[in-house]
């Protein structure tokens, strides 16, 4: 079974404060993912990475950095929380390639940002 | 820039009935992919069904179908018999077919339909 796991379900953090996401999958994906979900957008694409230190800016990603450094762990980075990114946060991590249509997502992290 | 559109935000069905939710999308590309994603209350994202633009036929996983209209550009996402374990957010979601590499292989999601099941 291909597993993406995140460090954390449920993170309270204060503004200003420096957030880290973790996410960790298993399966030797090139890709990996962060989404952010919110009611009535859907999930839109923070970044992306395709390989070790590789990575590519998404649809929203004022705000968010992101590391990977190695091929298994994908981390997102909020350095100075604001209220506006409390949100639901998806890892996701895929195969590259033309077959690779299909993305793995992990449980997901609720951030609630005060 | 391509779209996915699902204009219902929230269905409900009965236990054993049949629903259809009801997904459109735009884009000018010829070969791509399409999907149906479930979130269940618990969070964790799993794929439904996938359709291959180049297929004509419509895909079919057990007791979920779809519905591609490909001129219409319409991707429906039809479940029969319903169960209680069917109740969840369903994205619709698009990709590439190529890959060109980089954010190229994102999916671009729709806003979600909820789905209750009344028992």
């Amino acid at each position: 079974d291909v597993k993406v796991t995140q460090s954390s379900r449920y993170l309270v953090k204060r503004t200003g404060e420096k957030v880290f996401l973790e996410c960790v999958q298993d399966m030797d994906h090139e890709n990996m993912f962060w989404y952010r979900q919110d009611p009535g957008l859907g999930l839109r694409l923070i970044y992306f990475s395709y390989d070790v230190k590789m990575k590519e800016k998404g649809d929203i990603p004022e705000g968010y950095s992101v590391s990977r450094e190695k091929k298994e762990r994908f981390s997102l980075i909020l350095e100075s929380a604001s209220t506006n990114q409390t949100s639901m946060y998806l890892c996701a991590s895929s195969f590259s390639g033309y077959s690779s249509y299909e993305q793995y997502f992990g449980p997901g992290t609720r951030l609630t940002v005060t | 820039a391509q779209t996915v559109t699902q204009s219902q935000p929230e269905m409900s069905v009965q236990e054993a009935e049949t629903v259809t939710l009801s997904c459109t999308y735009d884009t000018s590309e010829s070969d791509y992919y399409l999907f149906w994603y479930k979130q269940p209350p618990s969070r964790q994202m799993i794929l439904v069904i996938r359709q291959e633009a180049y297929k004509q036929q419509n895909a079919t996983e057990n007791r979920f179908s779809v519905n591609f209209q490909k001129a219409a550009k319409s991707f429906s996402l039809k479940i029969s018999d319903s169960q209680l374990g069917d109740a969840a957010m369903y994205f619709c979601a698009y990709r590439r077919y190529k890959d060109y590499g980089g954010a190229t292989n994102k999916l671009i999601f729709g806003t979600g339909t909820l789905l209750a099941v009344q028992p």
